[in-house]
């Protein structure tokens, strides 16, 4: 069965680093996601992103964030100066086609943490 | 700010009964709503959809929507031990990208 898949599975970096996050998302789908999810809290919007460009974001999305496609295949969260409060789990996420009726299908989440 | 409402639990229930989990939300344009389960440590897992008013039955699974009511529900028949889990309520409105999650439902079923 296809599946989205992260890279890597933990990242551990210190303060004010750069992370780049990477996913492989289901390949038909057309509709790619980032949310996060700190410990025991909801999981978070953050991002989408259709036909290379971002579709929408939350404001948790600043300018320390970004994302990419650079390639037929992957998508990545780009983190430019990790602070602490962004230590969470990153979950990467596709759909085939956009909201608001597509279900969305999750990677296995990249769990960060900011030291 | 748009919100979906649940009862963190835990809900606990005995093997063979049925667990029913409950959500509200705020945004009365919604559109489509889900039910996400999430194991301690995985991603959400996808178990149900819904888009109009009324009943929807996949196995053991019903989902509940009262639009009016903002109201959405999640009936587990013959709870099992593996459906210990959270369940996410999961929403999204019209025109947009992102899918607005609660804060989930601890399930407890004992064997």
């Amino acid at each position: 069965e296809p599946e989205v898949t992260q890279t890597p599975s933990h990242q551990v970096t210190q303060m004010g680093q750069e992370v780049i996050l990477r996913c492989v998302p289901i390949s038909n789908h057309l509709y790619f996601y980032w949310y996060r999810q700190i410990l025991g809290q909801k999981v978070e919007f953050l991002v989408s992103f259709y036909n290379n460009e971002i579709s929408e974001k939350s404001e948790i999305f600043d300018d320390q964030f970004s994302v990419e496609r650079p390639d037929g295949s992957n998508f990545t969260l780009k983190i430019r100066s990790t602070k602490l409060e962004d230590s969470a789990m990153y979950f990467c996420a596709s759909s085939e086609w956009g909201q608001p009726n597509e279900k969305l299908f999750f990677g296995s989440g990249t769990q960060l943490s900011v030291l | 700010q748009k919100e979906v409402e649940q009862n963190s639990g835990p809900l606990s229930v005995p093997e063979g009964a049925i667990a029913s989990l409950n959500c509200t939300y705020s945004d009365r344009v919604s559109q489509s709503f889900f039910w996400y389960r999430q194991y301690s440590g995985k991603s959400p897992e996808l178990i149900m959809s819904i888009y109009s008013n009324g009943d929807k039955e996949d196995g053991r699974f019903t989902a509940q929507l009262n639009k009016a009511s903002q109201y959405v529900s999640l009936l587990i028949r013959d709870s099992q031990p593996s459906d210990s889990a959270t369940y996410l309520c999961a929403v999204t409105g019209t025109g947009g990208f992102k899918t607005i999650f609660g804060a989930g439902t601890r399930l407890f079923v004992k064997a």
